[in-house]
C-alpha cells in the first residue's frame, strides 16, 4: 500500500511567518492529495487540495504545491495568525483509500 | 448541520468487554471510513466499506470487525476489548467512484474510548 510521511512533527512560528509542512508519498499511482487541518478536540476538516494534474493551486493564505516526479507535497501557510494553531494532515488518496500522515503540530506564538 | 454523526463521544469499557462505535452519515455516500487517531501516529485506517454489506481492511484490522447493513450506518466492533485499543475513533465518508466530491472525506467528531 502507500506510505505517506510528513514533516516535520512539530513546528513553531511567529505571528505573521511562514510555515511549511512537507510529505512523501510512495506509491505513484496516488492521484489526489488533501490537506486536513485539527484543531483541539474538534474533527478533521478539509483545508485545501491538490489533483495529481496541477503543480501548485492557492485559497487566500494557504498554498498546496505538489511535485509528482518527486513524490512530494508542501502545505504552505503565509501570515501565519493565532487561530492556524492546529494539527495539520497531509493524505494521499490510492484507489478507494486515503492514507494520512501522522500530523504536524503547527503553534503560532502571538 | 451536522453529516456524520458518531453516537458516542466517551466511552469506558473493560478489557474483554464487546464494545460497539456506531456511526451514521445522511449524504448518501456509498464509502465509509473507520480511522483510529494515536499521538504521533496520525490516522490509521482500520476497515473501509464501499457499498452495503462490503468491507474491506485497512491497515490495522486486527482485533476488529466491521458491519454495514443499511448505506448510511457502518458500525466497529471490538469484540474483546484489550488496553491497546484505547484510542480515539474517527469515522469518515466520501461519495463514489468518480463523483465529484469523491475526493472530500467528511469527518464525524470521533469517539474517545478507554478501556481499563
Amino acid at each position: 500500500g502507500e506510505n505517506v510521511e510528513q514533516h516535520p512533527s512539530t513546528l513553531s512560528v511567529q505571528e505573521g511567518d511562514s510555515a511549511v509542512i512537507k510529505c512523501t508519498y510512495s506509491d505513484s499511482a496516488s492521484n489526489y492529495f488533501p490537506w486536513y487541518k485539527q484543531e483541539l478536540g474538534k474533527r478533521p476538516q478539509l483545508i485545501i487540495d491538490i489533483r495529481s494534474n496541477v503543480g501548485e493551486k492557492k485559497d487566500q493564505r494557504i498554498a498546496v504545491t505538489l511535485n509528482k516526479t518527486a513524490k512530494h507535497f508542501s502545505l504552505h501557510i503565509t501570515e501565519t495568525q493565532p487561530e492556524d494553531s492546529a494539527v495539520y494532515f497531509c493524505a494521499a488518496r490510492h484507489g478507494n483509500q486515503f492514507y494520512f500522515g501522522t500530523g504536524t503540530s503547527l503553534t503560532v506564538i502571538p | 448541520d451536522v453529516k456524520v454523526t458518531q453516537s458516542s463521544r466517551y466511552l469506558v469499557k473493560r478489557t474483554g468487554e464487546k464494545v460497539f462505535l456506531e456511526c451514521v452519515q445522511d449524504m448518501d455516500h456509498e464509502n465509509m471510513f473507520w480511522y483510529r487517531q494515536d499521538p504521533g501516529l496520525g490516522l490509521r485506517l482500520i476497515y473501509f466499506s464501499y457499498d452495503v454489506k462490503m468491507k474491506e481492511k485497512g491497515d490495522i484490522p486486527e482485533g476488529y470487525s466491521v458491519s454495514r447493513e443499511k448505506k448510511e450506518r457502518f458500525s466497529l466492533i471490538l469484540e474483546s476489548a484489550s488496553t491497546n485499543q484505547t484510542s480515539m475513533y474517527l469515522c469518515a465518508s466520501t461519495r463514489g467512484g468518480a463523483l465529484s466530491g469523491a475526493n472530500v472525506l467528511t469527518f464525524g467528531a470521533g469517539s474517545r474510548l478507554t478501556v481499563l
